[in-house]
């Protein structure tokens, strides 16, 4: 079945440190990919996706490339902030599934302190 | 634009009770989802529906039913709770005829077992 392997945190990180997030999945064909921020109390913001093979996904700083050949799809930030403190969730949605249902790692809590 | 709105946000009930949980999608779009998510869990897809019609259905307990009205708002019904239940569960909405493959996620309703 799919499945996605995130790093487990939490990453304590000091500002304007450097971050990465690993995530590898498992999927036939080639599902899309996402990676959703939570902040504390908070719902789930999409913060970058990726359809296709060698695509990056870019937001807010944050970028993530979809590796094909490696099934993976790691966040990374050149220089975190305070406030990019929350947890991150790498996602994908299959190919195969019409009706796109998100499957979910089970999240990494990043701390960025100042 | 407004986004997906979720109420109750907090709810509390007993254990044996129901609970009503309702969501009004993104104006336009016409999918659907219900996702749970455990204390320190990642989010668990529960069932989802396109066009009012059920669409795909994941880890969702018998005690649980679900529905999309024709004003595309959907709620999620949960008879006999018990402790486990006690979850933030989100919806999450996406216009799937449009070919996005993006969900947007609400803020979720916090449901408290006791």
């Amino acid at each position: 079945g799919n499945s996605v392997t995130q790093m487990e945190g939490p990453v304590t990180l000091s500002e304007e440190a450097f971050l990465t997030i690993n995530c590898t999945y498992t999927a036939t064909g080639y599902p899309s990919l996402f990676w959703y921020v939570q902040y504390p109390g908070e719902g789930l913001q999409l913060l970058l996706k990726a359809t296709k093979a060698d695509d990056k996904g870019s937001n807010k700083g944050f970028e993530a490339t979809y590796r094909k050949e490696t099934t993976s799809f790691h966040l990374e930030k050149g220089s975190v902030q305070v406030s990019d403190s929350a947890v991150y969730f790498c996602a994908l949605s299959p190919s195969t599934d019409s009706w796109g249902k998100l499957q979910f790692g089970a999240g990494t809590q990043v701390v960025v302190t100042p | 634009a407004a986004g997906v709105i979720q109420s109750p946000r907090h709810l509390i009930k007993e254990k044996r009770e129901t609970a009503t949980l309702k969501c009004y999608p993104i104006s336009r779009h016409d999918t659907v989802y219900w996702y749970q998510q455990g204390p320190g869990q990642d989010p668990q897809f529960l069932i989802s529906f396109y066009e009012k019609m059920q669409s795909d259905k994941g880890s969702i307990p018998d005690r649980f039913s679900a529905q999309q009205f024709s004003d595309y708002h959907s709620e999620l019904n949960m008879s006999s709770l018990e402790l486990g239940d006690s979850a933030l569960y989100f919806c999450a909405s996406r216009r799937l005829g449009g070919g996005l493959d993006e969900q947007f996620f609400g803020p979720g309703t916090r449901l408290t077992v006791l």
